[in-house]
């Protein structure tokens, strides 16, 4: 078990660029998660998924950011026309949907920087 | 809707000292509460969490948290602590939707 993985660590890109990235859950984790973490905060959710079923997502997740999880495995978070107000960390985590409550587990992060 | 405050932005502690780092949270249905640490260049790892029961909670590293329902409060404490728990600390709520919501963090600094 080698924990949530998240690629790109880094990304630099210029103002009105897309750009994607990618999180690996662990391995038969069911549910996966997206959150945003800014300067000086805590993580805020973004969105979820169920298997490959997105179930929420929060009024954060403008109509430039779009995820998936094609197959219930992995997933991408997409942010079209980048803006300078989307530099954060963007986190993932996933958890294994079984229990009273399962423990999200989260990955290392890819902090981008838009200029 | 839930939220979280951490009323400790930065707390500077020296070696073999006790901390205490302070949360509450308001919510209209019952919640679940969680501490997650986050060391430099990593992500968060979950300390300890608050289902239902015992209102002392005991997680791993020696810290523990006690839950205060009047009060509104799930505050974490270490009675001696080593300069490797210089970290951000974050505390969490969340009700049965599974989505968490987070404090800011409190910077715990540990000095020898």
């Amino acid at each position: 078990d080698t924990g949530v993985s998240q690629d790109p660590r880094h990304k630099i890109t210029k103002r009105g660029q897309n750009v994607t990235f990618r999180c690996d859950p662990i391995s038969e984790h069911n549910r996966l998660y997206w959150y945003r973490q800014t300067l000086g905060q805590g993580p805020e959710f973004l969105t979820y998924f169920q298997n490959e079923a997105q179930l929420e997502k929060s009024r954060l997740l403008s109509d430039r950011f779009s995820a998936e999880r094609p197959k219930g495995s992995f997933s991408t978070l997409e942010i079209q026309r980048t803006e300078q107000g989307d530099s954060a960390m963007y986190l993932c985590a996933s958890s294994s949907g079984q229990g009273e409550w399962e423990t999200q587990y989260f990955g290392p992060g890819t902090r981008l920087l838009v200029l | 809707a839930q939220s979280v405050t951490q009323l400790d932005s930065q707390v500077p502690v020296f070696e073999e000292a006790p901390v205490e780092l302070r949360c509450n949270y308001s919510s209209s249905v019952s919640v679940y509460l969680f501490w997650y640490v986050q060391y430099p260049n990593q992500g968060l790892q979950l300390l300890l969490k608050y289902l239902s029961g015992s209102t002392l909670v005991k997680g791993i590293n020696g810290f523990e948290a006690e839950f205060n329902k009047s009060q509104t409060s799930f505050h974490l404490r270490k009675p001696s602590v080593h300069i490797s728990d210089t970290a951000e600390y974050f505390c969490a709520v969340s009700n049965f939707d599974y989505k968490l919501s987070f404090g800011a963090g409190t910077t715990v600094t540990v000095r020898a």
